[in-house]
């Protein structure tokens, strides 16, 4: 089974400091991408990336930059955290095609709560 | 509008009911549909892929209109252990090949 790892599951940080959200699968997937979910807001896709050093903005990137340096491994970095950031932050992983069995689905990691204060 | 629209519920079914879901898209071209269900605190997981022909997994059908450009899920003989929200996700056929959320219906099985 893919398998996909998120390094922290609970963080506190304080205004202004720097955060880094770790993810990691282990199936050689192309794409990668990072949503936050919020109650009553469902799943929004901040970043997302079609391979190495490939990535594209979604719907909510503002405050938010990611790094894919390694095809395996997709970076969230909050610069200056702010307390309307605190959130859960999934990260998925998938391949693409037509066809193939489990082609463009998404296999998610457990999430990391992040709360700002 | 929305891309990708769901009834957020919650419905509240006694066990052994049969419920359905629907969703509806706005993309023509989209191009994979899928069910996820999501536990409370939990990542979401795929609970079935959606095709064409419609498909059934046990107690799971799930169906796809794209004339009215809509997906279904129905659940029979619900469980208690079915109580989750249950994510409808499409995948447009665009460059980016995004995917697309639901906000989720919500599903209360009680006893």
């Amino acid at each position: 089974d893919v398998k996909v790892t998120q390094s922290s599951r609970y963080l506190v940080k304080r205004t202004g400091e720097k955060v880094f959200l770790e993810c990691v699968q282990d199936m050689d997937h192309e794409n990668m991408f990072w949503y936050r979910q919020d109650p009553g807001l469902g799943l929004r896709l901040i970043y997302f990336s079609y391979d190495v050093k490939m990535k594209e903005k979604g719907d909510i990137p503002e405050g938010y930059s990611v790094s894919r340096e390694k095809k395996e491994r997709f970076s969230l970095i909050l610069e200056s955290a702010s307390t309307n950031q605190t959130s859960m932050y999934l990260c998925a992983s998938r391949f693409t095609g037509t066809g193939s069995p489990g082609a463009n689905v998404l296999t998610f990691g457990a999430g990391s709560r992040l709360t700002v204060l | 509008r929305k891309e990708v629209e769901q009834d957020p519920g919650p419905f509240n079914v006694p066990e052994g009911a049969t419920v359905a879901f629907n969703c509806t898209y706005s993309n023509s071209a989209s191009q994979s549909f899928f069910w996820y269900r999501q536990d409370c605190r939990k990542e979401p997981k795929l609970l079935m892929s959606v095709y064409s022909s419609g498909n059934e997994d046990g107690r799971f059908t799930a169906q796809l209109n794209r004339a009215s450009q809509y997906i279904s899920l129905l659940i029979r003989d619900s469980k208690l252990s079915d109580s989750a929200t249950y994510l409808c996700v499409v995948t447009p056929h665009t460059g980016g090949f995004k995917t697309i959320f639901g906000a989720g219906t919500r599903l209360f099985v009680k006893a």
